[in-house]
Parts: structure tokens; C-alpha cells; sequence
């Protein structure tokens, strides 16, 4: 089967950094994505993997493990407005894709 | 910067109304999809669309229907709305290219509330 699992809710200070994991179980993956959804509005693009490694954008990184069906997305150097929630979803055999339910970031000054 | 636009943010229906979601884009995209979003689940495929006039079922087609008569449209009809299909509802566009890393731009949603 396919199921896909992220935490529900984390906090962090500003300034910080955080790590939000994701973890997945698939037969057939084609890559997988961040994205992140301010409340009330829509989701957008952060990142996409689908070769092992750390691919780094700005204040945001993303890691992909795919033997251990695991990514984190890490953020640095924390500011309010990443208060959000962040949702990652993989690409099965049949290129659907597969979305964990998000975590929710909150930001403590 | 794609836009994809829902026509409406919030709706109030009555259980066995026909209800039309509209979604337009402009970017010329080819793929069109069609979401909902509930708390604590993931967002779960409605139908999408590949070209015009062309649609397949997702993971929840049931109670759905979607039409796409132009590239930039794509609706989606509830065709008795029922309570149980009170939910966000998310529409996405993304470019047809050889890659799947593809991103989907999202309109701002739904929310539709079914009494």
C-alpha cells in the first residue's frame, strides 16, 4: 500500500531553525514536493527531490532520502510570516500524487 | 505569475442543490485538477484533466462531475449536493512538460458549506 505521514503541529522560535519530517511508503516513487499553505490561502511551491540528497533554496532546504522513505524540510533563520502550514506529497508509479495531511508551523517571537 | 482563479471563496447550499465550482488560469496550462481539502487529511483528487474536453477520475470521484469545454475552465458540479460534501475545495493548473517536477499553482479555494 501507499501512506504517507508528517507531524500534525510543531512550534518554533524566531530566529530558529526547524525541521519538519515526512516520511512515505510507496513501490513506485517519481519525486516528492513541499509545499506551503498560509491559512485561508492556497498552497504553493517550495521544493522538489527525486535524487537523495540536500537541495538548499535560500532559508529553505529540502532532503531526500528515498531507500528510507524519508525527506525533512529545514528552515533557517525563522520569521513570523513562516508561520504556516507546510504538506509534502510524493509521485506514485502512475505520477498521481500523494499528499501527507501538512504540519503546522507556529512561530513564537 | 500563473493565476488560478475560483470564482467564489465561500458557499452556502442546500442538500440536494446543484452546486458549479468555476476555476479559470491563465497561463495556458494544460493540466487542470480539482481537490479537497479536510483537516486532518490530505488533499484528495476529485478529477483532473489533461486537455480539453478530456477528464479522469481521481481518488474520490464520487458525487462529482467536471466539465472542460476551453483550456483556460474547468468546473466542478456537485450534482446533489449532500452534507458530507461540505468541504475546502482546491483547483490546480500545472504545465504539461517532460519532467514531472511540474508544480501545481493552486487557486485560494472553496469553502463550501452544504446544509
Amino acid at each position: 500500500g501507499q501512506n504517507i505521514d508528517q507531524p500534525t503541529e510543531m512550534t518554533a522560535t524566531e530566529g530558529a531553525i526547524v525541521q519538519i519530517n515526512c516520511t512515505y511508503q510507496t513501490s513506485g516513487f517519481n519525486g516528492l514536493f513541499w509545499y506551503q499553505q498560509h491559512a485561508g490561502e492556497a498552497p504553493t511551491f517550495l521544493s522538489y527531490n527525486v535524487l537523495d540528497g540536500l537541495e538548499e533554496k535560500g532559508r529553505f532546504s529540502s532532503f531526500l532520502s528515498r531507500s528510507k522513505g524519508y525527506s525533512y524540510l529545514l528552515l533557517k533563520e525563522l520569521q513570523m510570516k513562516d508561520s504556516a502550514s507546510y504538506l509534502c506529497a510524493f509521485m506514485d508509479s502512475n505520477y498521481q500524487l500523494i499528499w501527507g495531511a501538512g504540519t503546522k508551523l507556529i512561530i513564537k517571537p | 505569475d500563473v493565476k488560478v482563479t475560483q470564482s467564489s471563496r465561500y458557499l452556502v447550499k442546500r442538500t440536494g442543490e446543484k452546486v458549479f465550482l468555476e476555476c479559470v488560469q491563465d497561463m495556458d496550462h494544460e493540466n487542470m485538477f480539482w481537490y479537497r481539502q479536510d483537516p486532518g487529511l490530505g488533499l484528495r483528487l476529485i478529477y483532473f484533466s489533461y486537455d480539453v474536453k478530456m477528464k479522469e477520475k481521481g481518488d474520490i470521484p464520487e458525487g462529482y462531475s467536471v466539465s472542460r469545454e476551453k483550456k483556460e475552465r474547468f468546473s466542478l458540479i456537485l450534482e446533489s449536493a449532500s452534507t458530507n460534501q461540505t468541504s475546502m475545495y482546491l483547483c490546480a493548473s500545472s504545465a504539461q512538460t517532460d519532467s514531472y517536477n511540474s508544480p501545481l499553482h493552486f487557486g485560494n479555494g472553496t469553502r463550501l458549506t452544504v446544509t
